[in-house]
């Protein structure tokens, strides 16, 4: 079946440094979204990337669809302690949405 | 709307006590979705419905879970007996049929002791 996977599992950053998250999918995907998890919240939407090479921002957040629609990644420039939390992506096929493992953020302030 | 919505969102019980779980998904979402949550594992996709009916269950642990949806505004999972290694957030979600995102309700944090 499908796999989404997520590299790193953690990461520890200083507060102002960028970080980045990979998610790659074993099948050709759809679109791909990015949800984020605040410590002790629920998963919520952030956005979703539908074409091939696409890229759009959120503030300091810059999302990537990879050209062959199996990859993807969220850099977040210049961190800052509010975006503390777990980022997670998930790949859809068809009517299935499958999340990545999600990558945990630390910031060290 | 009020998003979906999740009770109760703390238990505790003891080893070997029946517990349910409740979700009220968003009203017209197709789609329902039962997650747990644990930091060994991750987010572990249990069972999903599409119009209340059960598609794919085999995130399911073991027996002891069930999972059921009479209508399209309710839905229940159920741990019977419960043992502590069922302790973790358990979320529920909706979405539509046409895609778009997942909505996850809050979560109900489970202790078995």
């Amino acid at each position: 079946g499908q796999q989404v996977m997520q590299i790193p599992q953690y990461q520890h950053v200083q507060e102002g440094e960028d970080f980045t998250t990979y998610c790659n999918s074993s099948t050709t995907l759809s679109n791909i979204q990015w949800y984020k998890q605040r410590p002790g919240g629920h998963p919520v939407f952030l956005i979703q990337l539908v074409k091939s090479g696409e890229v759009k921002k959120q503030k300091r957040l810059t999302f990537q669809f990879g050209e062959a629609k199996k990859n993807s990644s969220l850099h977040i420039t210049a961190t800052q302690t509010t975006d503390v939390g777990t980022y997670f992506c998930a790949g859809q096929v068809g009517n299935m949405l499958t999340f990545g493992g999600g990558t945990r953020l630390m910031v060290k302030p | 709307d009020a998003g979906v919505i999740q009770s109760p969102r703390h238990e505790v019980t003891e080893m070997g006590q029946e517990v349910t779980l409740r979700c009220k998904p968003i009203s017209g979402h197709d789609y329902l979705f039962w997650y747990r949550q644990t930091m060994m594992r991750g987010l572990e996709l249990l069972i999903y419905f599409n119009n209340n009916v059960p598609i794919d269950d085999s995130g399911m642990p073991e027996d002891r879970f069930s999972a059921k949806m009479p209508n399209a505004s309710f839905s229940t999972l159920k741990i019977q007996p419960s043992e502590p290694r069922d302790s973790a957030v358990y979320f529920c979600a909706s979405r539509l049929l046409t895609g778009g995102s997942a909505f996850f309700g809050q979560g109900t944090r489970l202790t078995v002791v």
